[in-house]
């Protein structure tokens, strides 16, 4: 069964700091696809990013950065220098390519960041 | 703009009483959903549809009821049979259910018992 474990509840860090969120994932799927999500304040999700399990690259957009380890099944999310807008909750989820769009969500961490 | 539109943004339900939440959304996509969130919890699927008049459980089905009657609506009613109803509810809708394409969610309800 698939499972998505995001082991930091809460996260606290002042301005500028850079910090990072962890996600591992299981899944038997060979193919499969990571989703991280920004819940801000107002409740809605926001998409981050997409990365299927054929794509181990890194990706950098901004001051996001994602760091993708399949011998780890891990899905890190990093923010560099950040900043009080960046104070959400982050959700990491995972699609295998049976359920398609069915996303099976981690509990979440809470990032708070302080001037 | 396209979006997700949930209403009301909070509700209030007596005991034994149903309540229905809406969603709405213009972005022409197939498939829809429906989660719970508990606080310090992620979210939970409850039902999901790929298209009209087709709909399936999701994880945690009791106690909800969905129709699927147009495309762009997808309500949900939490019935007397959920015994424990109080949480944060989101719709989302995605192109479709096949290519694990991102949701885009709604900004939710939140219902409280009286």
């Amino acid at each position: 069964a698939q499972k998505v474990t995001q082991a930091q509840t809460e996260i606290s860090v002042v301005e500028k700091e850079d910090v990072t969120l962890d996600c591992v994932y299981e899944t038997r799927d060979t193919t499969y696809y990571l989703f991280w999500y920004k819940q801000p304040p107002s409740g809605e999700l926001v998409f981050l990013i997409r990365r299927n399990s054929f794509d181990e690259q890194n990706e950098i957009s901004g001051r996001y950065s994602w760091n993708f380890q399949k011998s780890t099944s891990s899905f890190n999310f990093t923010i560099t220098a950040s900043q009080v807008v960046d104070s959400a909750v982050y959700f990491c989820a995972l699609s295998e390519a049976t359920s398609g769009s069915r996303l099976t969500f981690g509990e979440g961490t809470q990032l708070t960041v302080n001037p | 703009d396209g979006g997700i539109t949930q209403s009301p943004k909070y509700l209030f339900r007596k005991e034994g009483q149903n309540v229905t939440l809406s969603c709405e959304q213009n972005l022409n996509h197939d498939a829809m959903y429906w989660y719970r969130q508990d606080p310090g919890q992620g979210l939970r699927l409850i039902y999901y549809s790929q298209i009209v008049n087709d709909f399936q459980k999701g994880d945690i089905a009791e106690g909800y009821s969905v129709s699927r009657e147009k495309k762009e609506s997808f309500p949900l009613t939490v019935t007397s049979a959920q015994k424990n109803p109080t949480a944060f509810y989101l719709c989302a809708s995605s192109i479709d259910l096949f290519r694990a394409q991102p949701q885009h969610f709604g900004d939710g309800t939140r219902l409280s018992i009286l």
